[in-house]
Formats: structure tokens, C-alpha cells, sequence
């Protein structure tokens, strides 16, 4: 158990929904990054936020925002939903200190399906 | 742009068959270089940290080395429940701000 958690487990929504995906980060980890998951793509960096800041962009969609809230935990907003969309959403967190890299925990993703 | 290309894409091994996997990467301003294991249907699980190129790092059977360009991730005498999906990342500096990028993965079988 990483310390990292994340709601819901599953999630099953149709074209053109909006969902939010909830990650709470290990206790005294100030970063939180969202990935996505998905079988031809591998894992693919979003966003990082690091004390309700946004610190770091990678390939998120226009569709897609998030934020961290002043207790840490973050949610992912996904609109407009497409049936690429589909795959697996993780959460990590770390420290992050100023002059050091610290190892990314993850959570047990959220699995999110669009038909 | 970063890259990190990860190879084999797959590998099979019988238990006991030591073998290396390889993350070969091309950033600028390096800051870190990332092994983890994920397993089906789960979050990656940290492994190693490497952080210049000579530095090495041991955890059972596995040990994690770094050169300028690549990394080896290396197994001795493994066994099944070594069986998993290797991911290499890198962390570099982009435009002010710290971007970690993942390669692909290994996706290693241990045959017993």
C-alpha cells in the first residue's frame, strides 16, 4: 500500500459525459501528478501539481483539467468524453524538495471506461 | 524533446536465467533516471533512483546502473514473482519547470 488513494475504483460513463477522478496524497507529500494508461500509449504524463500550484504540463488534453485543493488532495476533470478516453488514471505523489528529486508513489488507479 | 525508449519490449526467461533490460534516453538536464515494477491491473511500484552516470544500486536481485546515455536494469538468477512490467522514467528540467517522462516498458516473464 503506497498511501495514495484514489476514487472510485471504476468508472463507466457514455460519449460526451463529464466525470471527476479524486486522489488524496501520502500524508506530508506537497505533489500530486495525474498519468494516464492506456494499452498502445503506455504511461503518459499529465499534470503536476505541487502545493496547489500547477507545476508541470505534459500531453493533457483541453478537455481534460485538474487542481489541488488547499488540503492537498486533487481531482482530475475529464469532459466531453470520448471512447479513447478510455483507460487507466493514476495518481502520485511525492515531497519534492527544492534541490532534489523524490520517487513518485502511486495509487491504484482509477479505471475509466467510456462506451 | 525527451525521449526514453525502453528494450526488450518483452522478454521471456526461464527461473534462474539472469538477464539485463535496458532504458536508453535522450533529455537535456537530466535530474534523475526512475526504475519501477508495476504488475497487472496496478500502480507502478518505486525501485531505484539513479541520479549520475557510474552510480549503481542493489535491492535483491535486481541492480540498476547508469551511463550518459542508458541504464540497465539487471536480474540475477530471477524467479516467477519477478514477473511484471519493468518502467524506466527520467526527470529533467523543462522551461523552468521539473517533467518526468516514462518509457514504455519490459514486460518480463519468469518462467519456473
Amino acid at each position: 500500500d503506497s498511501g495514495v488513494t484514489q476514487t472510485p475504483k471504476h468508472l463507466i460513463t457514455a460519449t460526451g459525459q463529464r466525470v471527476t477522478l479524486r486522489c488524496s496524497p501520502r500524508s506530508g507529500d506537497l505533489s500530486v501528478y495525474w498519468y494516464q494508461q492506456s494499452l498502445d500509449q503506455g504511461l503518459q504524463f499529465l499534470i503536476q501539481y505541487y502545493n496547489g500550484e500547477e507545476r508541470a504540463k505534459g500531453n493533457i488534453l483541453e478537455r481534460f483539467s485538474a487542481q489541488q485543493f488547499p488540503d492537498l488532495h486533487s481531482e482530475l476533470n475529464l469532459s466531453s468524453l470520448e471512447l479513447g478516453d478510455s483507460a487507466l488514471y493514476f495518481c502520485a505523489s511525492s515531497v519534492v524538495q527544492a534541490a532534489l528529486y523524490n520517487e513518485q508513489f502511486f495509487g491504484p488507479g482509477t479505471r475509466l471506461t467510456v462506451l | 524533446e525527451d525521449q526514453v525508449t525502453q528494450s526488450p519490449e518483452a522478454l521471456r526467461l526461464q527461473e534462474g536465467e539472469s538477464s539485463s533490460l535496458n532504458c536508453s534516453y535522450t533529455v537535456s538536464g537530466l535530474r534523475g533516471l526512475f526504475w519501477y515494477r508495476q504488475d497487472p491491473g496496478k500502480g507502478p511500484e518505486f525501485l531505484f533512483t539513479l541520479y549520475s552516470a557510474g552510480e549503481e544500486k542493489e535491492k535483491e536481485r535486481l541492480k540498476a546502473t547508469l551511463t550518459k546515455k542508458e541504464s540497465f536494469l539487471h536480474i540475477t538468477a530471477p524467479k516467477p514473482e519477478d514477473s511484471a512490467t519493468y518502467l524506466c522514467a527520467v526527470q529533467a528540467r523543462s522551461g523552468g519547470y521539473q517533467k518526468v517522462t516514462f518509457g514504455t516498458g519490459t514486460k518480463l516473464q519468469v518462467i519456473p
